[in-house]
């Protein structure tokens, strides 16, 4: 597609349950990004992928948050007993992957997770 | 990475320029600055970046000062799309380096 794409847009779950979200970043895109977004605060990093592995995931809060991309291209942010705290919109986001420089990220939709 | 400084909040007519502040007192310099907007309901999109010299493109141009204490970003005529919050970040200029966001800049265009 042209652009990143997310699934679920909106979730809702139970407190306790496993939720499983769902990125599809530009094809040809090396670099993922996994951030969450709570009300009135600017995203949040998460994880970073390049390729299979995970480069970077120092944001993640606890061992109940996980993230896989095993073929390179789609990944999926996985949330284990899930908190009410854990409400919030997860955003992806992907780009190429320059040795130095940036190339800007394009950000999904988000995917607006509430806990109840 | 180092911090940045932006008001709370702008409002700018439509049609006139917006200038939006940033300060980057701590900033490297082996680090660019940043600016991402996010439109309600949407994931950031990026404008513009630069290291010490002024830079233009089709969105934006982004006014760095000499010391690289601080900058500004310019939308030379705004309109009611670019409401938007509006993000400045430093970073390293290195592709594994994750992009850090603060609180931003809610810009709110009126007619």
């Amino acid at each position: 597609g042209a652009g990143v794409s997310q699934t679920p847009s909106n979730k809702v779950t139970e407190k306790g349950k496993y939720v499983e979200l769902r990125c599809d970043p530009i094809s040809g895109h090396t670099a993922l990004y996994w951030y969450r977004q709570s009300l009135g605060q600017g995203p949040e990093f998460l994880i970073y992928f390049q390729g299979t592995g995970a480069a970077d995931d120092s944001g993640l809060p606890n061992d109940r948050f996980f993230a896989v991309r095993p073929e390179g291209s789609v990944s999926t942010l996985k949330i284990q007993r899930t908190e009410r705290g854990d409400s919030a919109v997860y955003l992806c986001a992907s780009s190429l992957t320059p040795v130095l420089g940036h190339y800007g990220y394009t950000f999904g939709s988000g995917t607006r997770l509430t806990v109840v | 990475d180092a911090k940045t400084t932006q008001p709370t909040s702008m409002d700018c007519a439509e049609g006139r320029a917006a200038n939006l502040p940033c300060n980057h007192s701590t900033i490297s310099g082996n680090e660019y600055v940043y600016w991402y907007r996010q439109i309600h309901s949407q994931g950031p999109q990026y404008i513009i970046h630069g290291l010490k010299n002024n830079e233009t493109n089709e969105m934006a141009s982004l006014i760095i000062t000499e010391d690289r204490k601080s900058s500004t970003l310019i939308l030379p005529h705004a309109t009611l799309r670019d409401t938007a919050v509006y993000y400045c970040i430093v970073r390293v200029n290195s592709g594994n380096t994750p992009l850090v966001f603060g609180k931003g800049t809610r810009l709110s265009v009126i007619a």
